[in-house]
């Protein structure tokens, strides 16, 4: 079974930094662009950041430019977004899913809480 | 930025009624549109993606269509798993955008 799994969310106060790491089982990441999409009740979904099957290319939404990376592993299956300098406006649940334009597979997401 | 707006916010409907759900563009996306289903505690699903094609294991009571800028989704037969919140995304223009989400809920 295809499967993502994410981890690294939690609590942490306004400009201070976080790593999220989506593990994958069941499928070969190397085969497929990885995105990060977030989702929080009042501004719903959004799209964070994608990155090419080989790392070579990558983008970002604007309010996360210069404060996220989003990187990958593909010898260890993982993907990753490294957040820094964190605003209140970040908190959500961030999930990985494949694909770098529409999203395949998902994972169940990770909450991060930005407050002080 | 495009934006997504989807129609109505809430649909309210039996069991084995059709679901209409619209979706449009505040610019052309050409036939650059997915849809998804996202049910309380669980990540979206992809059901459409380039405006007309199912994912795989979608079943064809799932019907898409429309280009550019007006976009529809069809449950053809609700069934008592359909009920959910139904999403839209366009990728034709960076940054890619969803829509608000339609509600589709038992009457």
């Amino acid at each position: 079974e295809e499967r993502l799994v994410e981890s690294g969310g939690g609590l942490v106060q306004p400009g201070g930094s976080l790593r999220l790491t989506c593990s994958a089982s069941g499928l070969t990441l190397s085969s497929h662009r990885m995105s990060w999409v977030r989702q929080t009740p009042g501004k719903g979904l959004e799209w964070v950041a994608h990155i090419r099957e080989d790392g070579s290319e990558s983008n970002y939404v604007d309010s996360v430019k210069g404060r996220f990376t989003i990187s990958r592993d593909n010898a260890k299956n993982i993907a990753y977004l490294q957040m820094n300098s964190l605003r209140v406006e970040d908190t959500s649940v961030y999930y990985c899913a494949t694909g770098g334009h529409y999203y395949g597979l998902w994972g169940q997401g990770t909450l991060v809480t930005v407050s002080s | 930025e495009i934006v997504l707006t989807q129609s109505p916010d809430t649909l309210s409907l039996s069991p084995g009624e059709r679901a209409t759900l619209s979706c449009r563009a505040s610019q052309n996306v050409g036939i650059f549109l997915a849809w998804y289903q996202q049910k309380p505690g669980q990540a979206p699903r992809l059901f459409i993606y380039d405006e007309s094609n199912r994912a795989p294991g979608i079943p064809d009571r799932f019907s898409a269509s429309g280009s550019g800028t007006d976009f529809t989704l069809t449950i053809r037969r609700l069934e008592p798993e359909d009920f959910a919140v139904y999403f839209c995304q366009q990728y034709l223009h960076s940054p890619w955008t969803f829509g608000q989400g339609t509600k589709v809920e038992i009457k």
